[in-house]
């Protein structure tokens, strides 16, 4: 079994631009949650989308969005980047929600903003 | 709000010297404590979900154990394929999302 994948693993950009990530969950998983990791603050919740919705939503500016497909992939877009944007920012997927199922991470998309 | 500590922040281990890792919580009821396991670059591997006090799980030199206040890893007998980043995360029982700790990184030598 396929496990979640994220596009691009790498990506630089400048402040001000923006960027967007993706996520493929494993199939039959219907839970995305996205996660930014800094070495200063560690791994923080950015937000979780189920069935296209997002459910639950961590505290991060509006600059950070995302959505979630019928095919259940995730988009995470980040607007006017700044350079504490730079992270590893990683998504997780489950078959009904991190509440009541395992979460399985994907390698993440290292991000640096120049 | 939701706290977690984990200690170590480092720890070096002879190969075969066998350690625990502690990851004390705060959080207002709590339906899962999770701990994973993340080698440099990549993202977190799932190692186990523990629900209650009492509760301990175990995969190969590793076991889990929880009570009201904290869990502990303990790593027998490491190996150096063992050396990694252990992080833990709790879920309380009203929200969805998981708070996790800053982990500590295991080095093992050989």
């Amino acid at each position: 079994k396929a496990g979640v994948t994220q596009t691009p693993r790498y990506l630089i950009k400048t402040r001000g631009q923006q960027v967007t990530l993706s996520c493929s969950p494993i199939s039959g998983h219907r839970s995305v949650s996205w996660y930014q990791q800094t070495p200063g603050q560690g791994l923080q919740f950015l937000f979780e989308y189920f069935s296209e919705t997002q459910r639950n939503k961590g505290n991060f500016p509006g600059r950070f969005s995302g959505r979630q497909f019928s095919n259940s992939r995730s988009e995470m877009n980040v607007s006017t980047l700044e350079l504490g944007d730079s992270a590893l920012y990683l998504c997780a997927s489950s078959r009904t929600g991190p509440s009541t199922d395992t979460q399985y991470f994907g390698p993440g998309t290292r991000l640096t903003v120049l | 709000e939701d706290q977690v500590t984990q200690s170590p922040e480092a720890l070096r281990l002879q190969e075969g010297e066998s350690s625990s890792l502690n990851c004390s919580y705060t959080v207002s009821g709590l339906r899962g404590l999770f701990w994973y396991r993340q080698d440099p670059g990549k993202g977190p591997e799932f190692l186990f979900t523990l629900y209650s006090a009492g509760e301990e799980k175990e995969k190969e030199r590793l076991k889990a154990t929880l009570t009201k206040k904290e869990s502990f890893l303990h790593i027998t007998a490491p190996k150096p394929e063992d050396s990694a980043t252990y992080l833990c995360a709790v879920q309380p029982s009203n929200d969805y999302k998981l708070s996790f700790g800053a982990g500590t990184t295991v080095t093992v030598r050989a």
